[in-house]
């Protein structure tokens, strides 16, 4: 079946750290794939997303690119800050009305 | 423009007692709603989505339900909550076009807590 698998948290870094999250998934077909993030006791916030291969999103100075050859979408930032410290989720879309989500990484960005 | 709203935002129930969470969208029409559900500490499970009014999907059986008794409102129940019912609910909502992606937006979630 369809899966997401992040890399585990905490995720600690200082702020204007570069950031990568880990983010590969399994899947039949072509998904499309996403970045959510949860602010501390807010729901979740589409941060980007890419509906095909080689196709980078990018929001708020985060982007990622959708390797197909490797099955990843690996989320980047140049430069945190600390109002980046929050949970995210890396996710797949495959059609068929539901979203595949990983377990979520928390990040915390230290001034 | 579109906005979900969930409520309440918190509530604390005893085990035993029932529950209704309800969730509802503004600014779209027919939309696919979805509720998930977030363990402390946890990703996202998905519990139930529904494509039109009436029309219901569970994802994982328990004592939980869901009704769509309007296009744009989407209601979850508990005849009797249990220790483990316990988590942070969130509603979502998509509208699938020809060429979308089904991109789910959420609302605020409402955080139960089952004592």
């Amino acid at each position: 079946g369809d899966s997401v698998t992040q890399m585990e948290g905490p995720v600690t870094l200082s702020e204007e750290a570069f950031l990568t999250i880990n983010c590969t998934y399994t899947a039949t077909g072509y998904p499309s794939l996403f970045w959510y993030v949860q602010y501390p006791g807010e729901g979740l916030q589409l941060l980007l997303k890419a509906t095909k291969a080689d196709d980078k999103g990018s929001n708020k100075g985060f982007e990622a690119t959708y390797r197909k050859e490797t099955t990843s979408f690996h989320l980047e930032k140049g430069s945190v800050q600390v109002s980046d410290s929050a949970v995210y989720f890396c996710a797949l879309d495959t059609g068929r009305r539901a979203l595949t989500f990983g377990s979520g990484t928390r990040l915390q960005v230290q001034p | 423009s579109q906005t979900i709203h969930q409520w309440p935002a918190t509530l604390v129930q005893p085990v035993g007692s029932p529950l209704s969470l309800e969730c509802t969208v503004e600014g779209t029409s027919n939309p696919n709603l979805y509720w998930y559900r977030q363990a402390a500490g946890r990703g996202l499970q998905l519990l139930f989505y529904s494509v039109g009014i009436g029309q219901i999907s569970s994802e994982v059986p328990q004592n939980l339900s869901a009704s769509r008794p309007q296009d744009r409102q989407f209601i979850l129940s508990s005849k009797k909550l249990l220790l483990s019912d316990s988590g942070f609910y969130l509603c979502a909502w998509s509208v699938l076009g020809y060429w979308a992606s089904d991109t789910q937006y959420f609302g605020p979630g409402t955080r139960l807590t089952v004592l």
